[in-house]
């Protein structure tokens, strides 16, 4: 069955530390999204991509660093810079022509210990 | 900047009874509009969609919305609600125009339903 995986599930971050989270789609879609989601605060948009080796900042960017080097995976980093980590973690794309609607991922939950 | 709306964090409904979660968006640009329904520890399901005709738009699980255009508002509602209708719900807007499909979400409705 098609859709988005993120790994993993649950993830512990050290002060200081950088992590990387996993962003894989087997829809053939083009652009694909990551979003922070924080309790009351809804879904805040940290990066995009439209086409391969091109991606942009969204709203909350800092602190944050992407690529694109294949159409079907868009890892995210969590650097140090990030001073508030921790956050539960969307995933999501979209053909790029036409507009379903996103398909979203199950999510990655990072904590800082 | 676009933005959105949704008034009520909590709803409690009990079960067989009608409920309706508000949503309203700021801008009156050309925009497509949805909502999503969060299960815990789950990623968000889209639920039902406006983006163009009828403004009145249904789910197969029996949740509808309008698109109100002069109250910029796309209101979602069902007749009878199920307890397995309790999850957290999020309107969403894009601009029509922009080329990026960014969406702007509102900060949820928890909807609970009681038996």
């Amino acid at each position: 069955d098609g859709g988005i995986t993120q790994s993993p599930k649950y993830l512990f971050r050290k002060e200081g530390q950088n992590v990387t989270l996993s962003c894989e789609q087997n829809l053939n879609h083009d652009a694909m999204y990551w979003y922070r989601q924080d309790p009351g605060q809804g879904l805040r948009l940290i990066y995009y991509s439209q086409i391969v080796n091109d991606f942009q900042k969204g709203d909350i960017a800092e602190g944050y660093s992407v690529s694109r080097e294949k159409k079907e995976s868009f890892p995210l980093t969590v650097t140090s810079a990030q001073k508030n980590p921790t956050a539960f973690y969307l995933c999501a794309s979209i053909p790029g022509h036409g507009f379903p609607g996103y398909t979203f991922g199950s999510g990655t939950r990072l904590t800082v210990v | 900047a676009q933005s959105v709306t949704q008034l009520d964090s909590q709803v409690p409904v009990f079960e067989e009874a009608p409920v309706e979660l508000r949503c309203n968006y700021s801008s009156s640009v050309s925009v497509y509009l949805f909502w999503y329904v969060q299960y815990p520890n789950q990623g968000l399901q889209l639920l039902l969609k406006y983006l163009s005709g009828s403004t009145l738009v249904k789910s197969i699980n029996g949740f509808e919305a309008e698109f109100n255009k002069s109250q910029t508002s796309f209101h979602l509602r069902k007749p009878s609600v199920h307890i397995s209708d309790t999850a957290e719900y999020f309107c969403a807007v894009s601009d029509r125009g922009s080329g990026t499909y960014k969406y702007i979400f509102g900060t949820g409705t928890r909807l609970k339903v009681l038996a």
